[in-house]
């Protein structure tokens, strides 16, 4: 079946470390793979998309890798600040007029 | 600018009742999305327009009907409400969705739903 999967529910770092969160997929095959930012009582936030084919993309502290062998994208916020605490969402885009596959999301908090 | 807008905000609900969502995007996004998030489940697709006069069926439909009858506005109605519909209800819109360009999602504020 098809799944699409973070690696935790939460995460918990301290402040001006780097935070890595997963996102792993089975049996699809999206084309690209965007991640989002949601705090509490919003909607979620574009920030980044990757393609199939670029192997990194970076945007001031985030960055965000794509695995196609593995199955596997990381997102990476570095010099972690507390307002990067959010929950943040993968979302797998398979093109073909189809809409984006989200995963459960990953609760980030980073501690002063 | 004002993006997505949703309406209402909050709404309670008594089971059987009926009710509309409004979602309006003012970007002349093609593609427009409901969808519902609880807690554990994360975001699910109810229903997706490609374009004005279009719908198609999500993960979890049943129970809701939408319309598409102008482009910037797309509409999620329950019929019959039921407490299993108590949710967080998001509207989302983007310009395209062939993974092209332009595919991110703008979303809405979100809806809080109660059914009692």
């Amino acid at each position: 079946s098809q799944k699409i999967e973070q690696n935790s529910e939460a995460l918990n770092i301290q402040e001006g470390k780097t935070a890595t969160l997963t996102c792993n997929y089975t049996n699809y095959s999206p084309a690209y793979l965007q991640w989002y930012r949601q705090d509490p009582g919003r909607g979620p936030v574009f920030l980044l998309l990757i393609r199939e084919n670029e192997k990194e993309k970076r945007k001031e502290r985030l960055k965000v890798t794509f695995d196609t062998t593995l199955k596997q994208s990381l997102f990476h916020i570095t010099a972690s600040q507390p307002a990067d605490s959010a929950t943040y969402l993968c979302a797998l885009d398979l093109s073909g007029n189809t809409p984006l596959v989200f995963g459960k999301g990953t609760r980030l908090s980073v501690i002063a | 600018n004002a993006g997505v807008t949703q309406t209402p905000k909050f709404r309670v609900l008594k089971t059987g009742q009926s009710m509309t969502l409004l979602c309006a995007q003012d970007m002349n996004h093609e593609y427009m999305y409901w969808y519902r998030q609880d807690p554990g489940m994360g975001l699910r697709l109810i229903h997706y327009s490609v374009g004005e006069g279009t719908t198609a069926k999500g993960e979890v439909p049943d129970g809701y009907n939408v319309s598409r009858l102008k482009k910037q506005n797309f509409l999620l109605g329950l019929e019959s409400a039921a407490p299993s519909q108590t949710s967080v209800y998001f509207c989302a819109s983007s310009y395209s969705s062939t993974g092209l360009t332009n595919t991110e999602a703008f979303f809405g504020q979100g809806t809080r739903l109660t059914v009692v």
